[in-house]
């Protein structure tokens, strides 16, 4: 069965970092591109960055630019997003999600989200 | 970017009603839009891409239909279980956008 686990909700203080994971089972991660997607609360769902687990490609929003890193690790079939300087207006649920035929499609199978809370 | 804008932003209606959601893109982005249902705490759950093709799994009485620059879902018999928030996608021209969600409510 195909999917998206990720690890477990995080509380960090302002300026701190944080390193989501996303592990995918049932398929190959370098088969489809990979999203990484925020949802603050009680808001919509806001994209943020793509990789192509293949060749590694990425691309980020402007609104992420300079403090996110998404990654991959095909040996454990994992994805990541680093979160850099986090402030309190990213305290949000950040979900992962795999592109429907490789790359540029709509998005089959999401994570179960992770839950960030950013609070001194 | 491609602004997705979702109306009504809130729909209240009863079981076995027709419901119908409409999304307008700020251009034209062909059939390359997806529908997603999201209920609370949960991820989002894909119903609809390319505009129409419904995914495997989702019932008949969801369809979407339009192609351009607007769109619509229809749910053509309200079931209890179709409570939840529903947003459009485009993925045609990146980054891609999201509609801002159209909250539906079980009356």
């Amino acid at each position: 069965q195909v999917q998206l686990v990720q690890s477990g909700g995080e509380m960090r203080e302002p300026g701190a970092s944080l390193k989501v994971s996303c592990k995918a089972s049932g398929y190959t991660l370098t088969d489809y591109t990979i999203i990484w997607v925020r949802q603050a609360p009680g808001q919509g769902l806001e994209w943020m960055a793509w990789i192509n687990p293949y060749n590694g490609n990425t691309d980020y929003a402007r609104n992420f630019q300079g403090r996110v890193t998404v990654t991959t690790d095909t040996s454990s079939n994992t994805a990541y997003m680093e979160f850099r300087s986090l402030r309190y207006d990213d305290t949000a649920v950040y979900y992962c999600a795999k592109d429907r035929l490789g790359a540029s499609d709509a998005f089959d199978i999401w994570g179960q989200g992770t839950m960030v809370t950013v609070s001194s | 970017d491609i602004q997705m804008t979702q109306s009504p932003s809130t729909l209240s209606a009863s079981v076995g009603d027709r419901v119908t959601i409409t999304c307008r893109a700020s251009q034209t982005i062909g059939s390359w839009l997806a529908w997603y249902q999201q209920k609370p705490g949960k991820a989002p759950k894909l119903l609809i891409h390319k505009a129409s093709v419904l995914e495997s799994g989702v019932p008949s009485r969801f369809s979407g239909s339009g192609s351009g620059t607007e769109f619509t879902l229809t749910i053509s018999s309200l079931q209890p279980d179709d409570f939840g928030t529903y947003y459009c996608q485009q993925y045609h021209t990146p980054p891609i956008t999201f509609g801002q969600g159209t909250r539906l409510e079980i009356k």
